[in-house]
């Protein structure tokens, strides 16, 4: 089985300045790692995913994201902040499964971008 | 060329009640999953379907059941409503490739209020 863990509920930062989000994950088999973006009253859109390859990856936004198979994290960060950033962020995990990926999330965290 | 899309887009039934949310998926996509998203928690795995059948599920009662349609669209079905099933109802659309990873693309969802 798998679980998501995203070590904070909600993460308050000023327009402009950096910001870190963390994930955990737990997991008996390979899974690939995503993190997804939700605005008020809508769907999920994904922001970047790790596959295979290179542990740092780039999404849309300015965001990226670093897998760290030994501590088993997948933090996402941005060097710096707008307020339309502002939104809840959603990590998820899928297992290779041959094809029939489902994703496992974590609870979210809301980012607040303050002026 | 439309997204995911879904209806109706609120809905609001009383306890014992049945439901029925549709979804299209994605032009191009034949895999139509659906998560339910409570209020304040991340998006959980409810089933997906591929040529017309469940191919996997989530840990949800038999209360919950779908269909696949020839075109790829699905239904999501209810039975005997519980307050528990207020959420946001999310549908996501696939093409299952040859490879382990499909990316999902998400409708906005449906918003399930039962009194």
């Amino acid at each position: 089985a798998q679980s998501v863990t995203q070590l904070d509920s909600q993460v308050p930062v000023f327009e402009e300045a950096p910001v870190e989000l963390r994930c955990n994950y737990s997991s008996s088999v390979s899974v690939y790692l995503f993190w997804y973006v939700q605005y008020p009253n809508q769907g999920l859109q994904l922001l970047l995913k790790y596959l295979s390859g290179s542990t740092l990856v780039k999404g849309i936004n300015g965001f990226e994201a670093e897998f760290n198979k030994s501590q088993t994290s997948f933090h996402l960060r941005k060097p710096s902040v707008h307020i339309s950033d502002t939104a809840e962020y959603f990590c998820a995990v899928s297992p290779l499964s041959g094809g029939y990926n489902k994703l496992i999330f974590g609870a979210g965290t809301r980012l607040a971008v303050h002026p | 060329d439309a997204g995911v899309t879904q209806s109706p887009t609120h809905l609001i039934k009383t306890r014992g009640q049945q439901v029925t949310l549709r979804c299209s998926p994605k032009s191009g996509h034949d895999t139509v999953s659906w998560y339910q998203q409570a209020l304040g928690q991340g998006p959980q795995f409810i089933f997906q379907y591929y040529e017309e059948e469940e191919r996997q599920r989530g840990n949800f009662p038999d209360r919950f059941s779908g269909h696949q349609f020839p075109n790829y669209s699905s239904e999501l079905n209810v039975n005997a409503l519980l307050l528990g099933d207020s959420a946001l109802y999310l549908c996501a659309s696939s093409l299952r490739g040859t490879g382990n990873y499909n990316e999902q693309f998400f409708g906005p969802g449906t918003r399930l209020t039962v009194l």
